[in-house]
C-alpha cells in the first residue's frame, strides 16, 4: 500500500471526448508525475508537478495537461481522444527534498482507460 | 538520451529455481536505478533501488541486483522463486540531475510454473 490513490479504476470514452483523471498523493510528497502504459510496454512519462507548477514534460502532444493542487492531489487531462489513448495512466508521487528522498517515486494503481 | 532495455520480454522459471532478469541502460551521466514489479490489474511496487554506495542492493520478498558501471548493468536476481512472484518486472532509471522523470525498460514477464 503505497498510499496513492486514483480515481476512477476503469473508464470506457469514444473518441473525440475529453477525460480527467485523479491521483491523491500520499501525504507529505509534493511532487506528483503520470505516466501512461500501453498494453505490453513499459511506462512512458507524460509529466511532472512541483507545488503546482509542471516541472518537465515528455514527448506527449499539448492535448496531455495537467494540474496539481495546494493540498498537492493533481488531475490529468485529455482532450480530443484517440484511440492511441487507450492505457494505463499511473500516477506516482515522491516525496520533497526537506523528507531526503526525492528521487522514490511510490505509484498508484492506476486507472485503466478505454477509447472506443 | 537515456534509454533502459530488458533484454529479455518472457522468462519462464520453475518453482524453487533461481531467475535472473537482465537491464542494461545507457546514460553518459549518473543514474539511480530501480526495478518495480507489476502484479495483475495492479500499479507498480518498489522492489529495490541503487543510489549510490554498495553495488550489490538487497530488495523486498528476497530479491537483490548488482550495479556494475562498467558494464552500465542493473542485473535482478532472486535465488529461488515461489509461484506468487509471477508478475511483470521493470527495470527504470533516472538521471539524477534532471529531476525526477523515470525512464522504463519494457518489462520482463516472469511466469514461475509448479
Amino acid at each position: 500500500e503505497t498510499g496513492v490513490t486514483q480515481s476512477p479504476t476503469h473508464l470506457i470514452k469514444t473518441r473525440g471526448q475529453q477525460v480527467t483523471l485523479r491521483c491523491s498523493s500520499q501525504s507529505g510528497h509534493n511532487t506528483v508525475s503520470w505516466y501512461q502504459q500501453a498494453l505490453g510496454q513499459g511506462p512512458q512519462f507524460i509529466f511532472q508537478y512541483y507545488r503546482e507548477e509542471e516541472n518537465g514534460r515528455g514527448n506527449f502532444p499539448p492535448r496531455f495537461s495537467g494540474l496539481q493542487f495546494p493540498n498537492y492531489s493533481s488531475e490529468l487531462n485529455v482532450n480530443a481522444l484517440e484511440l492511441d489513448d487507450s492505457a494505463l495512466y499511473l500516477c506516482a508521487s515522491s516525496p520533497g527534498l526537506a523528507l531526503g528522498r526525492p528521487h522514490i517515486q511510490y505509484f498508484g494503481a492506476g486507472t485503466r482507460l478505454s477509447v472506443l | 538520451a537515456q534509454s533502459v532495455t530488458q533484454l529479455d520480454s518472457q522468462v519462464p522459471v520453475f518453482e524453487e529455481a533461481p531467475v535472473e532478469l537482465r537491464c542494461n541502460y545507457s546514460s553518459s551521466v549518473s543514474v539511480y536505478l530501480f526495478w518495480y514489479v507489476q502484479y495483475p490489474n495492479q500499479g507498480l511496487q518498489l522492489l529495490l533501488k541503487y543510489l549510490s554506495g554498495s553495488t550489490l542492493v538487497k530488495g523486498i520478498n528476497g530479491f537483490e541486483a548488482e550495479f556494475n558501471k562498467s558494464q552500465t548493468s542493473f542485473h535482478l536476481r532472486k535465488p529461488s522463486v515461489h509461484i506468487s512472484d509471477t508478475a511483470e518486472y521493470f527495470c527504470a532509471a533516472l538521471i539524477k540531475a534532471a529531476g525526477n522523470k523515470l525512464t522504463f525498460g519494457g518489462g520482463t514477464r516472469v511466469l514461475v510454473k509448479p
